[in-house]
């Protein structure tokens, strides 16, 4: 069971917007800073997001991260069909002394 | 260019150990905390364990604690993992990544290495 909890699965047609959940608590995101991660399939995984909101060089601008309180979400406009991944949100937790991911969200585009 | 290249993954025998090696390039590698990250087969990323920039600090998992030890040299500029007494459980691809924020162990990971497999059966 993760310390940080993701829907299993998205999906959304070309052009939508899709947003993914993930859920937290004091001790992980409500004190430290999110991290999204891409996988594609048989790849190893990708920076997406970090420190909550900003993107790595490279990375299409209809990626967006945000967070509040104990929670953060990745936004996907535009969706297109090379989003179609499984994305993980992560970040330091002060009490298990190390870090978090969450379980994971494939995106599927439909 | 910033690149991870581990090594060192195989079949084993439950019981046995492994040491895992990932050699970096392209960066200044005593400037940053490594991270270990596995992933079972269908499975979701598991963190493993991180080594500050010095080695003066490391922290395990509570899943892989007091069985394995994360460790680096600087000098070769390699990140090392060795785990003891594997069982089934441990079967995954292991992925060695970089810290982005310099001197800090808490940071998220930028670059990840494409993982090299570990399978523990008899």
């Amino acid at each position: 069971q993760s310390s940080l909890t993701q829907p299993p699965s998205a999906s959304g047609t070309p052009g939508q917007r899709v947003t993914i959940s993930c859920s937290g608590s004091n001790s992980n995101i409500g004190t430290n800073r999110v991290n999204w991660y891409q996988q594609l399939p048989g790849t190893a995984p990708t920076l997406l997001i970090y420190s909550n909101t900003y993107r790595p060089s490279g990375v299409p601008d209809r990626f967006s991260g945000s967070r509040s309180g104990t929670s953060a979400s990745l936004a996907i406009s535009g969706l297109q069909s090379e989003d179609e991944a499984t994305y993980y949100c992560s970040t330091w937790d002060d009490s298990l002394i190390g870090v978090v991911f969450g379980g994971g969200t494939k995106v599927t585009v439909l | 260019q910033v690149h991870l290249v581990e090594s060192g993954g195989g079949v084993v025998q439950p019981g046995r150990s492994l040491r895992l090696s990932c050699t970096a390039s392209g960066f200044i590698f005593n400037k940053y905390a490594m991270h270990w990250v596995r992933q079972a087969p269908g499975k979701g990323l598991e963190w493993v364990a991180v080594i500050a920039y010095d080695g003066s600090h490391k922290y395990h998992a509570d899943s892989v604690r007091g069985r394995s030890t994360i460790s680096r040299d600087n000098p070769k500029n390699t990140l090392y993992l060795e785990m003891d007494s594997l069982t089934a459980e441990d079967t995954a691809m292991y992925y060695c990544a970089k810290g982005y924020v310099t001197y800090s162990s808490s940071s998220g990971m930028d670059v990840w290495g494409q993982g090299t497999p570990v399978t523990v059966s008899s």
